[in-house]
C-alpha cells in the first residue's frame, strides 16, 4: 500500500489496558506526526519527530508515549488512558526543509476508552 | 505561536451554486496555507494550497485567494455538486524551532443539497 498507513483502524480498550497505534509511511519522508482529532475541535498536534528526533511535544500527558526507531514508522504507546482520550489519532508525513510543507495523512486509528 | 480562526463552522448551500469558507491567521511569519477537505470516515487530503507570494490560485471548480496585508485567506468551491460535501479544514505553516508546523483551523462542515 502507498502513501502512509495506520493500524490498527479501531481500537476500543479499557483504561488499564496498554496498547500500540502503529504509522507506516512510504513516500521517503523524513519528518512524522501525531494528531489527536476530537468532534468540534481543530486538529491538536501532539508529536512530531523531524529525522527520528522527536522536536516537539504540545504538553501532551505522559500515558501517550511516542516512538520513532526510523524515518518510516511511527509508534503511539498508549496506558491507562481516560474516557476523554477517545478521538481519532492520526499520523502524517512530510519532507521537511525541502521546500515543499505538504503533510500527507494516514486514515487514522479511531479510538475509544471505555 | 500561530491562531488560525475558520468560518463558518457549518454551511449548506444547493447544488450548482458556490461555497465560501474565510480563515484568518495572526503571524506574519506564515508563509503557506493548504486546505484540506475530510469525508465522513476518511482521511484529510490536501485539494489545494497558496503559498505567501501569490494572491491567487485556481484549480478547476476550486480557487483559494490570499490576502497577506489583512492576514486571511479564502476557498471558493464553484458549480457544487454533492460529493462536496466534506469537512473543509484550513492551516498555515510557520517554522517554529527546528521544523515547520501547521496550524488548523477548526473545520467547516459543508453539505451540498442536490
Amino acid at each position: 500500500e502507498t502513501g502512509v498507513t495506520q493500524t490498527p483502524r479501531h481500537l476500543v480498550m479499557g483504561m488499564t489496558n496498554k496498547k500500540s497505534l502503529k504509522c507506516e509511511q512510504h513516500l521517503g519522508h523524513n519528518a512524522m506526526y501525531w494528531y489527536k482529532q476530537s468532534a468540534k475541535k481543530p486538529l491538536e498536534l501532539m508529536f512530531v519527530y523531524s529525522l527520528e528526533e522527536r522536536v516537539e511535544n504540545n504538553s501532551v500527558p505522559s500515558r501517550f508515549s511516542p516512538e520513532c526507531p526510523n524515518s518510516s514508522h511511527l509508534f503511539l504507546h498508549l496506558h491507562t488512558l481516560q474516557p476523554e482520550d477517545s478521538a481519532l489519532y492520526l499520523c502524517a508525513s512530510s519532507q521537511d526543509r525541502s521546500g515543499t510543507y505538504e503533510q500527507y495523512f494516514g486514515p487514522g486509528t479511531r479510538l475509544t476508552v471505555t | 505561536g500561530e491562531n488560525v480562526e475558520q468560518h463558518p463552522s457549518t454551511l449548506s448551500v444547493q447544488e450548482g451554486d458556490s461555497a465560501v469558507i474565510k480563515c484568518t491567521y495572526s503571524d506574519s511569519a506564515s508563509n503557506y496555507f493548504p486546505w484540506y477537505k475530510q469525508e465522513l470516515g476518511k482521511r484529510p487530503q490536501l485539494i489545494i494550497d497558496i503559498r505567501s507570494n501569490v494572491g491567487e490560485k485556481k484549480d478547476q471548480r476550486i480557487a483559494v485567494t490570499l490576502n497577506k496585508t489583512a492576514k486571511h485567506f479564502s476557498l471558493h468551491i464553484t458549480e457544487t455538486q454533492p460529493e462536496d460535501s466534506a469537512v473543509y479544514f484550513c492551516a498555515a505553516h510557520r517554522w517554529g524551532g527546528a521544523l515547520g508546523r501547521l496550524y488548523f483551523g477548526r473545520g467547516t462542515q459543508l453539505t451540498v443539497w442536490p
